[in-house]
């Protein structure tokens, strides 16, 4: 199994600002993922983040704009850039296959005024 | 394009009803499919499957492949109050890792 945390839980930004959101893991995984959630939608992914490389990322979503660190097998970071109410999502890390599943992080709520 | 569709999108049933919730995809090159349970932001996992036919159960939650006919149900007998939350279905393609949602079916159940 895999425990995963995320840094901050929540927080309220003013528009045009930027966040980082900190997720760890207790072991060394090889697939980490980001996932956004807007209010009442299901989760979609916005990239795959690699170890060593840039991240890959889905249709809709760019670096520029959510750019992505990846140091190390344990640790990534997600940043939202210059944000917009539309932003207000709750983003999660996810990582797996591990076994059987796919883990989530606690999840980051991020309200943009 | 992959893709994952839950139906109902809503459900409303009273405490000991049994209910089912059901999820068809499209997918290229399927690895398996997972239900999670989600009721404040962190999804929970409850199954993955792989294998067409063959039931996966965990107490009053059950759930079921066919992979010939691209769709998966959950089952929740006697239903209690505290089942009430998001049920979200997903899709590993290939060998990718990475999950595609569907919607979602939203339970309510009343005491």
């Amino acid at each position: 199994s895999a425990v995963i945390s995320q840094k901050p839980s929540r927080d309220i930004c003013q528009r045009g600002t930027s966040l980082t959101i900190q997720c760890q893991v207790d072991s060394q995984v090889t697939m980490m993922f980001w996932y956004r959630q807007q209010p009442g939608q299901s989760l979609t992914l916005i990239a795959t983040a690699n170890q060593g490389s840039e991240a890959t990322y889905e249709s809709g979503f760019v670096i520029d704009k959510f750019p992505i660190s990846r140091p190390n097998l344990t640790f990534s970071t997600l940043t939202v850039s210059n944000m917009s109410p539309e932003d207000s999502s709750i983003y999660l890390c996810s990582v797996g296959p591990i076994g059987n599943e796919q883990f989530f992080g606690p999840g980051t709520r991020l309200t943009v005024l | 394009e992959d893709k994952v569709v839950q139906s109902p999108l809503s459900l409303v049933v009273h405490e000991g009803d049994t209910v089912t919730l059901n999820c068809s995809y499209e997918v290229t090159n399927f690895r398996s499919l997972l239900w999670y349970k989600q009721e404040k932001k962190a999804p929970t996992f409850l199954f993955m499957l792989t294998s067409s036919g063959i039931e996966k159960k965990s107490g009053r939650l059950s759930s079921i492949l066919d992979k010939k006919e691209l769709f998966s149900i959950l089952n929740i007998t006697a239903t209690q109050t505290g089942d009430s939350a998001v049920y979200l279905c997903a899709v590993v393609p290939s060998n990718t890792g990475k999950l595609i949602f569907g919607q979602g079916t939203t339970l309510q159940v009343k005491p």
